[in-house]
């Protein structure tokens, strides 16, 4: 069955400095990955996908992840925060065997604080 | 081209009674899947709807119930509210076929509070 592990829960940055959020999936088979956003009060924003071409997904706002199949891990990172990136990061994972491509499994979310 | 829409953005209810979500597709979307977000989780596919009939359907009890419409439009229905009830209720259109990554996009969710 698939599932999602978020290792953070909470991960504070200043402004400026790089930002790491962890994400490790399991999955029977060829997995979609995606990071999504969500800011206070709004819905979910998708900012990344994997989809198995090139293992480095770029997103939107200036994020990436890296696929790495044999450590089963999809980490979120940009160079340098701003303070909008302050937001609950969700990484999220489906697959053709675990009720298809339409349904998503998300992870447990991981706060991400900005400080000036 | 709207996004996904949803109504009531916020509701409070007693417990027993029941309610109804709204939801409106992305335009050219067929699919309509719901999801529940309590305080501090990610959000739980609760079930999806594909051409008038629920497709699949996640662990969650039959209080919950669903409908599309011709429009592809979509209802959430919850009946004898429990006070566990109180959550984020998140819709989702995307286009039917299981096409590895296809994009969903969401809604902006309807607050029900339990009381």
């Amino acid at each position: 069955a698939q599932s999602v592990t978020q290792l953070d829960s909470h991960v504070s940055v200043s402004e400026g400095t790089p930002v790491l959020l962890r994400c490790n999936y399991s999955s029977s088979y060829s997995p979609s990955l995606f990071w999504y956003v969500q800011h206070p009060n709004k819905g979910l924003q998708l900012l990344l996908k994997y989809t198995s071409a090139a293992t480095l997904v770029k997103g939107i706002n200036g994020f990436e992840a890296e696929f790495k199949k044999s450590e089963t891990s999809f980490h979120l990172t940009k160079p340098s925060a701003h303070m909008s990136d302050a937001a609950e990061y969700f990484c999220v994972v489906s697959d053709r065997f675990s009720g298809g491509y339409n349904k998503l499994i998300f992870g447990a979310g991981t706060r991400l604080a900005v400080h000036p | 081209d709207a996004g996904v829409t949803q109504s009531p953005t916020h509701l409070i209810k007693t417990r027993g009674q029941q309610v109804t979500l709204r939801c409106s597709p992305k335009s050219g979307h067929d699919t309509v899947s719901w999801y529940q977000q309590a305080l501090g989780q990610g959000p739980q596919f609760i079930f999806q709807y594909y051409e008038e009939e629920e497709r699949q359907r996640g662990n969650f009890p039959d209080r919950f119930s669903g409908h599309q419409f011709p429009n592809y439009s979509s209802e959430l229905n919850v009946n004898a509210l429990l006070l566990g009830d109180s959550a984020l209720y998140l819709c989702a259109s995307s286009l039917a076929g299981d096409i590895p990554g296809n994009t969903i996009y969401f809604g902006e969710g309807s607050w029900l509070t339990v009381v």
